[in-house]
């Protein structure tokens, strides 16, 4: 099946400083990805979409200068979280839709997480 | 806010046959029925989608009530590995908008 891959898996750094987390698509090509992320014992909540070549477009609530994506290639997006505080702390996912359609047309593959703790 | 409703919780034995069912009582005409499953710190596993027709992969089977406002999640044999929040979405069938909302889920536990 489709692979989706994130790095890193984990990330733990200090108050203030910047954290890079990549979504990779390992054999096929994503024209979109979406980020998620996921505090302990709830549900995902979507972020913001991803399409490459053009601007991610941010849900409700989220803000895009604290939270940076690129999104540059059909096979990689980057989620940036700048200034992280200890509430960023969390799960961050991503998940890439392949426009071939391994399983059908619209399916959506998820990677394995990264887990960032911001201390 | 989520389109569906399904328990918190259930329980099921091993080897046994789980059954979870979903409500999505406002679902329109283009909207399909996905599952997806996550299991503890991992991201989640898509499962089964379908429209109207009960439909089966390696996985699972997908039952939808004729009105489809409700469907069941059949996993036939359920292993220890099956424990995770199996979590029932009603999506677009395309468009601009291929966005997944998730919902609370159902917590299946499968106890030997």
């Amino acid at each position: 099946g489709a692979v989706v891959s994130q790095h890193p898996s984990r990330v733990i750094c200090k108050s203030g400083t910047s954290v890079k987390i990549e979504c990779r698509s390992l054999d096929f090509q994503a024209t979109t990805m979406f980020w998620y992320r996921q505090f302990p014992k709830q549900s995902l909540m979507l972020m913001a979409t991803s399409n490459e070549g053009s601007k991610a477009t941010y849900e409700q609530g989220v803000e895009k200068d604290k939270f940076l994506i690129n999104h540059a290639s059909l096979t990689l997006s980057t989620l940036t979280v700048t200034s992280a505080h200890p509430e960023d702390s969390s799960f961050y996912i991503c998940s890439a839709r392949d426009i071939f359609g391994r399983v059908s047309y619209n399916e959506q593959f998820f990677g394995p997480g990264t887990r960032l703790t911001v201390l | 806010d989520a389109k569906t409703t399904q328990p918190t919780s259930m329980d099921c034995a091993e080897g046994r046959a789980a059954n979870l069912p979903c409500n999505h009582s406002t679902i329109s005409g283009n909207e399909y029925v996905y599952w997806y499953r996550q299991i503890h710190s991992q991201g989640p596993q898509y499962i089964i989608h379908g429209l109207k027709n009960n439909e089966t992969n390696e996985m699972a089977s997908l039952i939808i009530t004729e009105d489809r406002k409700s469907s069941t999640l059949i996993l036939p044999h359920a292993t220890l590995r099956d424990t995770a929040v199996y979590y029932c979405i009603v999506r677009d069938s395309g468009g601009s908008n291929y966005k997944l909302t998730f919902g609370k889920g159902t917590l299946l536990t499968v106890n030997p």
